[in-house]
């Protein structure tokens, strides 16, 4: 079945750039999502890209996808301690009985260092 | 405002009881998703529903039912046949060919 692969921790200081990196399998995937989960919380939408695009910047966030190496990476400019939380990639199914259903990776949480 | 409520917040369950939790939504969305999330194993799919009146299972689905008569709920009832209950249940809805889901802000559920 599909899958979407992230590394479980990060550990930054506050102020730098934090990268965290996903790889999927679905080449078909037409959308591809970040998410952030604070402690408690439900999931809310950072930003997503659409597979005919390389690069996506939103303020402090830039996603860059690698469609050929089916990579994904989120970078965190200027890291602050309230950036603390877990990350979810996402891929969205563009076939079958599940189409349009989102697979989600196991998370990254990222811990800010003051 | 438009969203996605989930209720109770926390909820406490004897062993061997089910129990039933609300997701509402308002989004006007067709699809309804059910996730179960436990430390370190990420999201884990149980039921969903794309249109009224439909639902699919998901990986986790044993111990577990839904229902959905109407566009906007989406109950589901963890009973007692689900083996390991405690968890943090988390609901999401979807409209079509949107872009992504919108989530509730979870019911932790905890059985003694």
């Amino acid at each position: 079945g599909e899958d979407v692969e992230q590394s479980l921790f990060l550990s930054v200081r506050e102020g730098d750039s934090s990268v965290i990196n996903c790889t999927y399998t679905d080449s078909s995937s037409t959308y591809l999502y970040w998410y952030k989960q604070e402690p408690g919380a439900g999931l809310q939408l950072l930003t997503y890209i659409f597979s005919n695009m390389d690069m996506k910047q939103d303020q402090r966030l830039t996603v860059l996808l690698n469609k050929k190496d089916k990579h994904l990476s989120l970078r965190i400019a200027d890291t602050q301690t309230g950036d603390s939380a877990i990350y979810f990639c996402a891929e969205r199914l563009n076939y079958g009985g599940s189409q349009g259903n989102l697979i989600f990776g196991k998370g990254t949480k990222l811990s800010v260092k003051p | 405002d438009g969203g996605i409520t989930q209720s109770p917040k926390y909820l406490f369950r004897k062993e061997g009881q089910n129990v039933t939790l609300s997701c509402e939504q308002n989004l006007n969305h067709d699809a309804m998703y059910w996730y179960r999330q436990d430390p370190g194993q990420g999201l884990r799919l149980i039921y969903y529903s794309q249109i009224v009146n439909d639902f699919q299972k998901g990986d986790i689905a044993e111990g577990y039912s839904v229902s959905r008569e109407k566009k906007e709920s989406f109950p589901l009832t963890v009973t007692s046949a689900q083996k390991n209950p405690t968890a943090f249940y988390l609901c999401a809805s979807s409209a079509t060919g949107s872009y992504g889901y919108t989530f509730g802000s979870g019911t932790r559920l905890t059985v003694v």
